[in-house]
């Protein structure tokens, strides 16, 4: 499985910033996606990094809130903007696996906006 | 109705005995079924992933698919108390396409 690596794993941020949060494979993959993990809930997608185009963000998800960037096949970031206490969340990149059957999570970006 | 429902638990049972934790989907197009594991302050770990009814079985772990009644099983035998994590469930129309996540199930198992 691929190695997936998240920078910075947490922060905590004043409300009215923004925190860019990166997401970096050891080897190149065809998909890449960012998850959000709400305090004692389950996973929701946010949108598909797509690697030379806009990403394809999920009912609820707008680009000007999550801005996501995708240079190349082992990178991509989220931005989370203009942060709000319920931002608060776990955020989570994964990757598709090389049989594009499942996805391998990174190890997760704990942020808390005050 | 949500497409993924799991039973969020907290589930606790002794060292040794068999868990068997569930989850059931509404929507018969949903054809990959994924378990993951989560352990406190950690993301999802890949457990077992299988694209059809029946059986998979690997370790002390057993994954069951029965798409005629849309009901997904995970099974720990021999539990440890490394075991003790959240596991969740997870289903894709397409794989690697988008997963749909269940709630979760908190296990624990106690020594």
């Amino acid at each position: 499985s691929a190695v997936i690596s998240q920078k910075p794993s947490r922060d905590i941020c004043q409300r009215g910033t923004s925190l860019t949060i990166q997401c970096q494979v050891d080897s190149q993959v065809t998909m890449m996606f960012w998850y959000r993990q709400q305090p004692g809930q389950s996973l929701t997608l946010i949108a598909t990094a797509n690697q030379g185009s806009e990403a394809t963000y999920e009912s609820g998800f707008v680009i000007d809130k999550f801005p996501i960037s995708r240079p190349n096949l082992t990178f991509s970031t989220l931005t989370v903007s203009n942060m709000s206490p319920e931002d608060s969340s776990i955020y989570l990149c994964s990757v598709d696996s090389s049989s594009q059957e499942t996805q391998y999570f990174g190890p997760g970006t704990r942020l808390l906006v005050l | 109705q949500k497409e993924v429902e799991q039973d969020p638990g907290p589930l606790s049972v002794p060292e040794g005995a068999i868990v068997s934790l569930n989850c059931t989907y509404s929507n018969s197009a949903f054809q990959y079924f994924m378990w993951y594991r989560q352990y406190s302050r950690k993301g999802p770990e890949l457990l077992m992933y299988t694209y059809s009814s029946g059986n998979k079985e690997d370790g002390r772990f057993t994954a069951q698919v029965d798409k005629s009644s849309k009901y997904i099983s995970l099974f720990i035998r021999d539990s440890q108390p490394s075991d003790s994590a959240t596991y969740l469930c997870a289903i894709s129309v397409g794989g690697a396409q988008k997963l749909v996540f269940g709630q979760g199930t908190r296990l624990t198992i106690n020594p």
